[in-house]
Formats: C-alpha cells, structure tokens, sequence
C-alpha cells in the first residue's frame, strides 16, 4: 500500500494565522491527492481534490497544490470554524491510504 | 440529494463478525463505487476497501483481507460491509462512502456506525 505521511500531526494557530500542511507519499502519486476536513463527532468533509481543485461551496482561503509525492493544504486566514483535523488521501492506486492527521488548535 | 444511512450501533463479543449496512438514495446506486472507512475513538481515519455496485468487484486494504467482506443487494440500493474475527481494536465507528462527480475521492458520507467490541 503507498505510504501517506502527514506534517505536523498537531499545531497551534491564532484566527488571521495562514497556515500550511503538508503530505508526503510513499511513491509517486501524481495528482491523486484529496485533502478532507473533521470535526468531532462528524463524517469527513471533502475539500480538496485532485490536489488543487476546490470542492464546490469550500472557501476560497483553503487551497491545494503539489504532484508527485509532495503536496499542501493551505489556508490563507484562519477562521475560527476551521478549527478541525486535517487529512490527506491518495487515490491513484486501487486501495486507497489516508495521512494520519494534523489537528489544527487554537493558540 | 444524495444520501447515505447507515444501520445502528452494534456491540458484538470477541471473535463475533458484524454487518453494516449503508442504504443509498438519491442517485443511481450501480453508477458509484462504494468505499468504507473507520476510525477508532482519537485516531485517525482508516480507508478499509471498495466495491462496485455494478459489478460486485471489490478491493480490500491488506489490513483487512481475509476478514472483510463488502457485498450489496441492488434490489434495495444497500452496501454492506462484514468484518470477522472481531476483536478489541475493531472498535471504532465505519462509515460508508462515495465518490464525488470525478470519481476520485470521497465527497458523500453515511452518519457512520459505532461498533463496540467487548466481553
């Protein structure tokens, strides 16, 4: 399975903050890179796809970029509603592999 | 709209399997591919395998091999997901999910289905 490694696993940030995550994978992935939001108690949101692609009602201050093996998440001003886990998931092979998160607190 | 429920919370016993399932409504089941995910209380999100509705194909993470099994029945728009061999660990809540319109990703998720495995 192709490894996807996530950094940082935690950080603390302050509303206004930009913020950026990133993912490595295992091998070479291309574009096949989706990023995902989670609140407690709550199913994934889809963000991100393909790498760079908006997921339609996401707000523009989140962005993705990268291929290959490295990628980003950033977000340009941190809001308080964006205080979440972050994930990373790779689709170009068969068998799917998510990152193991990066929570984002408050400072 | 597209929805995805899932059935009830379970609590099954060592060794015990357990079966899931994931109605969809509000497109055509046999045109998505179905996935199924958990997540065990304060970790992270685990992708566990997926399943063509069409064809009945199915791919399973090397994890859960021999121990997963995901099959539908197209009659009533419902994916299920057994998983064997229960043990503590697989305590965790599964979800069922499915592609956006790019098929590449997971953008339409069930409400997901706390399993508690316990003695």
């Amino acid at each position: 399975d192709i490894q996807m490694t996530q950094s940082p696993s935690s950080l603390s940030a302050s509303v206004g903050d930009r913020v950026t995550i990133t993912c490595r994978a295992s091998q070479s992935i291309n574009r096949y890179l989706n990023w995902y939001q989670q609140k407690p108690g709550k199913a994934p949101k889809l963000l991100i796809y393909a790498a760079s692609s908006l997921q339609s009602g996401v707000p523009s201050r989140f962005s993705g970029s990268g291929s290959g093996t490295d990628f980003t998440l950033t977000i340009s001003s941190l809001q308080r509603e964006d205080f979440a886990t972050y994930y990373c998931q790779q689709s170009y092979s068969t068998l799917w592999t998510f990152g193991q998160g990066t929570k984002v607190e408050i400072k | 709209q597209v929805q995805l429920v899932q059935s009830g919370a379970e609590v099954k016993k060592p060794g015990a399997s357990v079966k899931v399932s994931c109605k969809a409504s509000g497109y055509t089941f046999t045109s998505y591919d179905l996935s199924w995910v958990r997540q065990a209380t304060g970790q992270g999100l685990e992708w566990m395998g997926w399943m063509n509705p069409n064809s009945g194909n199915t791919g399973y993470a090397q994890k859960f091999q021999g121990r997963v099994t995901m099959t539908r029945d197209n009659s009533i728009s419902t994916a299920y997901m057994e998983l064997s061999s229960l043990r503590s660990e697989d305590t965790a809540v599964y979800y069922c999910a499915r592609p956006g319109e790019n098929g590449y990703n997971l953008d339409y998720w069930g409400q997901g289905t706390l399993v508690t495995v316990s003695s």
